[in-house]
């Protein structure tokens, strides 16, 4: 069936520097992905929503200027954490439609980014 | 606005044991119910959803599902449980109807975490 990946799988960084997170559509198509954010314990909280060739439309109190989402292709989204800090430690996941429903019908989850900030 | 809640946080229960994980949504528009389960480190995996007609809705790994409307809930079940099956479980919600930002957009519960004991 249709897969989502993430890449890295784990990452740490420094106070201060950028990291790239990648979520791809494997042998589908995705115009939507949406990206979200879960703290340890705690229930997943939508970010974004990725559109291709669009904007990104962010949910309310997440700061576009930090979170920058690039939907570069209709199987590829990034989130890019900018200038991060030990409080944007914390698990990320992508997830992506099922083809043809736009997200109505349940979406496939990529197995997550475990982002760590020192 | 839609929202969701999950009544029990653990869920502890022996092996082969009947389990029912309880989801309660609300909402005053007609809505897609998901469930979803997550393994340690790991992204969301669907397990079942409903999102019309027969109110009883069968899923993977032997999980089922009952839609209420009455009650406005959706209660996961599943009549014998296996050490496999521990893992926390999540109640998802969208609008059918939903558009612009909102466009297949999941609200989550909190999420129940099942224990299954040998």
């Amino acid at each position: 069936g249709a897969v989502v990946s993430q890449h890295p799988s784990w990452v740490i960084c420094k106070s201060g520097t950028s990291v790239k997170i990648e979520c791809r559509s494997l042998d589908f198509q995705a115009t939507t992905m949406f990206w979200y954010r879960q703290f340890p314990k705690q229930s997943l909280m939508l970010m974004a929503t990725s559109n291709e060739g669009s904007k990104a439309t962010y949910e309310q109190g997440v700061e576009k200027d930090k979170f920058l989402i690039n939907h570069a292709s209709l199987t590829l989204s990034t989130l890019t954490v900018t200038s991060a800090h030990p409080e944007d430690s914390s698990f990320y996941i992508c997830s992506a439609p099922l083809p043809g429903t736009s997200g109505r019908a349940g979406q496939y989850f990529g197995p997550g980014t475990r982002l760590t900030v020192t | 606005a839609q929202s969701v809640t999950q009544l029990d946080s653990q869920v502890p229960v022996f092996e082969e044991a009947p389990v029912e994980l309880r989801c309660n949504y609300s909402s005053s528009v007609s809505v897609y119910l998901f469930w979803y389960v997550q393994y340690p480190n790991q992204g969301l995996q669907l397990l079942l959803k409903y999102l019309s007609g027969s109110t009883l809705v069968k899923g993977i790994n032997g999980f089922e599902a009952e839609f209420n409307k009455s009650q406005t809930s959706f209660h996961l079940r599943k009549p014998s449980v296996h050490i496999s099956d521990t893992a926390e479980y999540f109640c998802a919600v969208s609008d059918p109807n939903a558009g612009g930002t909102s466009y297949g957009k999941l609200t989550f519960g909190q999420g129940t975490i099942l224990t299954v004991h040998p």
